[in-house]
């Protein structure tokens, strides 16, 4: 089994609709992130957390909201979905102090 | 605030030849700096990172990269291409106890037969 684990893998929605994507793992670190990847354009960190009650603000968290519901879980909202949300979104998870990533396999989002 | 540049966004080379994929970074500090490997439809998985120390470091399949801080680079090679080493490639850098990195926009390498 997958140490980090993201759900669903592949969702196609509409304009304006809420999606949530989620993420659980098992590595048992305390620090969680959300990074959004285009085409092109690296990696792009939306919202990262260092424990349950720690949210901070990645780089492009307009749009986006997060939920630290356990230490091994970590959720993405959409509020109200627009097509340039279209991505690959990945979870990751690190241990301080050297703080290289653990990646998930990805949630592909489209956004008609 | 900490940025990466790859300058190759694509680069093919011939299985078997050797490869060199370039990363210059932007912090104030001696930084962390990360290799990342991403293969189709896959996360990314860490090749090999640097903290402090040796300036020469040795990955996961054969890789190395060396930190140069006089020019802000961290170069990855590899002496002997393999075709399953095409993938995308990303340079990360991360502040020391920020807890977050900066990464590159990619580098996809095509390996020829």
């Amino acid at each position: 089994d997958a140490d980090v684990t993201q759900t669903p893998r592949n969702r196609i929605t509409k304009t304006g609709k809420r999606i949530m994507l989620e993420c659980s793992q098992t590595k048992g670190h305390d620090r969680m992130y959300w990074y959004r990847q285009d085409p092109g354009l690296g990696l792009q960190l939306i919202y990262y957390s260092f424990d349950v009650k720690d949210i901070n603000k990645g780089e492009i968290s307009d749009g986006y909201s997060v939920s630290r519901q356990a230490q091994a879980k970590f959720s993405l909202s959409l509020e109200s979905a627009i097509p340039n949300q279209t991505a690959l979104y990945f979870c990751a998870t690190s241990d301080p102090p050297a703080g290289e990533l653990f990646f998930g396999e990805g949630s592909r989002l489209t956004v008609l | 605030a900490q940025s990466v540049t790859q300058p190759d966004i694509h680069i093919t080379v011939s299985e078997g030849a050797s490869l060199e994929l370039r990363c210059n970074y932007s912090y104030g500090a001696t930084p962390y700096l990360f290799w990342y490997v991403q293969s189709p439809g896959q996360g990314l998985q860490l090749l090999l990172k640097y903290f402090s120390g040796d300036t020469l470091v040795q990955g996961i399949k054969g890789f190395e990269a060396e930190f140069k801080r006089s020019q802000s680079s961290f170069n990855l090679r590899k002496p002997s291409v393999h075709w399953s080493d095409a993938a995308e490639y990303f340079c990360a850098v991360g502040a020391p106890n920020a807890g977050k990195s900066t990464f590159g926009d990619g580098t996809t390498l095509t390996v020829k037969p």
